[in-house]
């Protein structure tokens, strides 16, 4: 079955205690990002990847890290979490479609991950 | 910088017809999509316009007027099932990568 997949689903740490969520997609995706969402904020995005070693700041990328070592895989690394990273996190994946007029980036997103950084 | 603005809540009765509309200000534009999202769920894609014009898909269609910046979704034959959040999202900077989401409207159809 065709799907991104994140882990852990659900997680609450504590300021300062670094840690990392994980997506993978078994898609063949050349394109990763990682969005976060508030309420009354919807999505934005806080890193985003085009391929393997290519990564790029999104919209809010103050105290994320990424790496993108294989394809399949784009974790996302908080050094030092605090309070304020307190959210729902989305990792998606897509290729490109060109069609006319430019090129589709649908996105498929992962099930969620909901951080609480007390 | 990007934005996007939304109605944050719509209504609307089941059987009936209703449009979201969406206008944006962006620094690049390389189309607009629409995705959907249920309470406690991951958004999924609807409908992506790059060219002006309408996208019919199903129930669904999508427009674009780039001139304007402004697009909409509209939802016909609405059901129950279609109560969600609802994204328009434009692509931005080269290759379409970034993607900036509106805050996203939220449909609640009533019998």
């Amino acid at each position: 079955e065709a799907q991104v997949t994140q882990n852990p689903r659900y997680l609450i740490t504590v300021t300062g205690k670094k840690l990392t969520v994980t997506c993978s997609q078994n898609m063949n995706h050349e394109y990763m990002s990682w969005y976060r969402q508030d309420p009354g904020l919807g999505l934005r995005q806080i890193y985003y990847s085009m391929n393997v070693e290519v990564t790029d700041k999104g919209d809010v990328p103050e105290g994320y890290k990424v790496s993108r070592k294989e394809k399949r895989n784009f974790p996302l690394i908080l050094e030092s979490p605090s309070p304020n990273q307190t959210s729902l996190y989305f990792c998606a994946s897509s290729s490109r479609q060109r069609v006319s007029g430019g090129q589709i980036n649908e996105q498929f997103f992962g099930p969620g991950t909901r951080l609480t950084v007390l | 910088g990007q934005s996007l603005e939304q109605p944050s809540e719509v209504t609307a009765v089941e059987g009936a017809i209703v449009q979201i509309n969406c206008t944006y200000q962006t620094s690049g534009f390389y189309g607009l999509s629409w995705y959907q999202q249920h309470d406690g769920g991951a958004p999924t894609f609807l409908s992506y316009n790059g060219l002006d014009g309408l996208e019919e898909t199903g129930r669904f269609s999508s427009f674009l007027s780039r001139s304007d910046s402004y697009g909409y979704l509209l939802l016909q034959e609405l059901q129950m099932k279609d109560s969600a959040s609802y994204f328009c999202a434009v692509a931005s900077g080269a290759g379409s990568y970034q993607l900036t989401f509106g805050k996203g409207t939220k449909l609640s159809v009533i019998p």
